[in-house]
């Protein structure tokens, strides 16, 4: 049974600075895996998807990497802002299986 | 081309209630998955539905039920609310059997409190 981990559960940084999260699962036999964004209380924004052959994917200030064999991947942000306040979630897609997400990780960025 | 939307965005129920939540999806998508997430949790699958049909379910009971109808959209069932059943319900849509079949596109959720 796949199982996403995500260190650390929350992060508290000052605007500016450079930060990555990670993401650990259990099963590399995966399909792809995706980063998404979440605003308090709302639904799922996709930032970034890696398909399982590639090794990172890149967007804007935003750069995932993926690690399969070791069953890691990070999610990179540069220059932080205010706006990138958010909880980021980490989800595995391993074929004919439902999307396994992670508990998330909150960040804070402060002005 | 619209996306994922979801009704009602907030309701209150209180134990024992039953509720509906409904789902249109986006456009030239086939598939709608429903999603549960609790508070500091990831959001958690409750099942799918391709071709008007169930196509795989996560761990909940079976007082959690859907339906799709022909256009696509979906409706979340759930009887005999229970305190635990609090939570944000996340629709999602793809289109099964065509390429990148498991990109999927959230709506805003619904959020459920049982009191």
């Amino acid at each position: 049974k796949q199982e996403v981990t995500q260190i650390p559960a929350a992060l508290s940084v000052p605007e500016g600075e450079n930060l990555v999260l990670n993401c650990s699962f259990t099963d590399s036999a995966i399909y792809n895996l995706q980063w998404f964004r979440q605003d308090p209380g709302k639904g799922l924004t996709s930032l970034l998807l890696i398909q399982s052959s590639q090794r990172e994917q890149t967007s804007g200030r935003l750069n995932a990497s993926l690690d399969k064999s070791s069953g890691r991947s990070t999610l990179y942000i540069a220059a932080s802002q205010p706006g990138d306040s958010a909880t980021y979630l980490c989800a595995v897609d391993s074929g004919n299986t439902p999307l396994v997400f992670g508990k998330g990780t909150r960040l804070s960025v402060i002005a | 081309e619209t996306g994922v939307t979801q009704s009602p965005t907030h309701l209150i129920k209180t134990r024992g209630q039953q509720v509906t939540l409904r789902c249109s999806s986006q456009s030239g998508h086939n598939t709608v998955s429903w999603y549960q997430q609790a508070l500091g949790q990831g959001p958690q699958f409750i099942f799918q539905y391709y071709r008007e049909e169930e196509n795989g379910r996560g761990n909940f009971p079976p007082r959690f039920s859907g339906l799709q109808f022909p256009n696509y959209s979906s409706e979340l069932n759930v009887n005999a609310l229970e305190l635990d059943d609090s939570a944000l319900y996340l629709c999602a849509s793809s289109s099964l059997g065509q390429a990148g079949a498991n990109v999927l596109t959230f709506g805003a959720g619904s959020r459920l409190t049982v009191l």
